[in-house]
C-alpha cells in the first residue's frame, strides 16, 4: 500500500474562518512533507516533519501551522489566510527525511479563500 | 544553492511517438539524486523514475527512460510508444544525498506533455 491520503478534497473558507487539512499515511513512514502548489507550477515545500518533530519550515507565514500528532497523520491548520493563499495543498511522506527513498504525494486539498 | 531548469513548458506527440523532455540542474555537490514526476490534470503527482548520480548506467522503467550526463548536468526523460494516459505535467526534481539531505526536493518549473490520438 503506497498511498497517501488527504481530507477534504477541495475546501472554500473566508479570510476569518479556521480550518485544518489533513494528511494520513500507513506506509510506516517517519517523514512527511507539506508542499503547496499553483496551478501549472511546481510544488514548493512549505514544511518537513521528522519523527513527527518539525524539521524545516521554509519561512511560512504563521497563518499556516502544522502538526503532526503521530507517525501516520499530518494536519495542516489554517487561520486568518489571504486569497493569494489559494492553492492546492500536496502532503508528501517518505521512509525517513535522510534516505533517498521516494516520496509519495496525496492527491491534495485544493483550497479556495474568498 | 541547487536549481533546475526545464526549458520546454509544452510539448507535444503522436499517440505511439516517441518523445524527449529536457531538464538541467546546477550544483555543486558531487552526491544527489534526479527524479521525473508526473501530475496528470487534476490527478496525483507519482513517480516515473529516479537516478542516483553515483551511477553510470540510466534509469529505465518499462517505456521511460533518461539519458543522464552528470558532467553537462542534464537529464532528459525518454518515453517511448507514447500513449494517450502519458499527457500529463512532468517534473524533473533534485535531491541533496548524503549529510545534505534534508529530505527537500528542487523541482523544475514543470513541462506539458499532450499525446494526440
Amino acid at each position: 500500500d503506497t498511498e497517501v491520503t488527504q481530507t477534504p478534497k477541495h475546501l472554500v473558507m473566508g479570510m476569518t474562518n479556521k480550518k485544518s487539512l489533513k494528511c494520513e499515511q500507513h506506509m510506516g513512514h517517519r517523514a512527511m512533507y507539506w508542499y503547496k502548489q499553483k496551478a501549472k507550477k511546481p510544488p514548493e515545500l512549505m514544511f518537513v516533519y521528522s519523527y513527527e518533530k518539525l524539521s524545516i519550515n521554509e519561512s511560512v507565514p504563521s497563518r499556516f501551522s502544522p502538526e503532526c500528532p503521530n507517525s501516520s497523520l499530518l494536519n495542516l491548520h489554517l487561520h486568518a489566510l489571504q486569497p493569494e493563499d489559494s492553492a492546492l495543498y500536496l502532503c508528501a511522506s517518505s521512509q525517513v527525511p535522510r534516505s533517498t527513498d521516494t516520496q509519495y504525494f496525496g492527491p491534495g486539498t485544493r483550497l479556495t479563500v474568498l | 544553492a541547487q536549481t533546475v531548469t526545464q526549458s520546454q513548458p509544452e510539448m507535444s506527440v503522436q499517440e505511439a511517438e516517441t518523445v524527449t523532455l529536457s531538464c538541467t540542474y546546477d550544483t555543486s555537490e558531487s552526491d544527489y539524486y534526479l527524479f521525473w514526476y508526473k501530475q496528470p490534470p487534476s490527478r496525483q503527482m507519482i513517480l516515473v523514475i529516479r537516478q542516483e548520480a553515483y551511477k553510470q548506467q540510466n534509469a529505465t522503467e518499462n517505456r521511460f527512460s533518461v539519458n543522464f550526463q552528470k558532467a553537462a548536468k542534464s537529464f532528459s526523460l525518454k518515453i517511448s510508444d507514447s500513449q494517450l494516459g502519458d499527457a500529463a505535467m512532468y517534473f524533473c526534481a533534485y535531491r541533496s544525498a548524503g549529510s545534505s539531505n534534508t529530505g527537500k526536493l528542487i523541482f523544475g518549473q514543470g513541462t506539458t506533455l499532450q499525446v494526440k490520438p
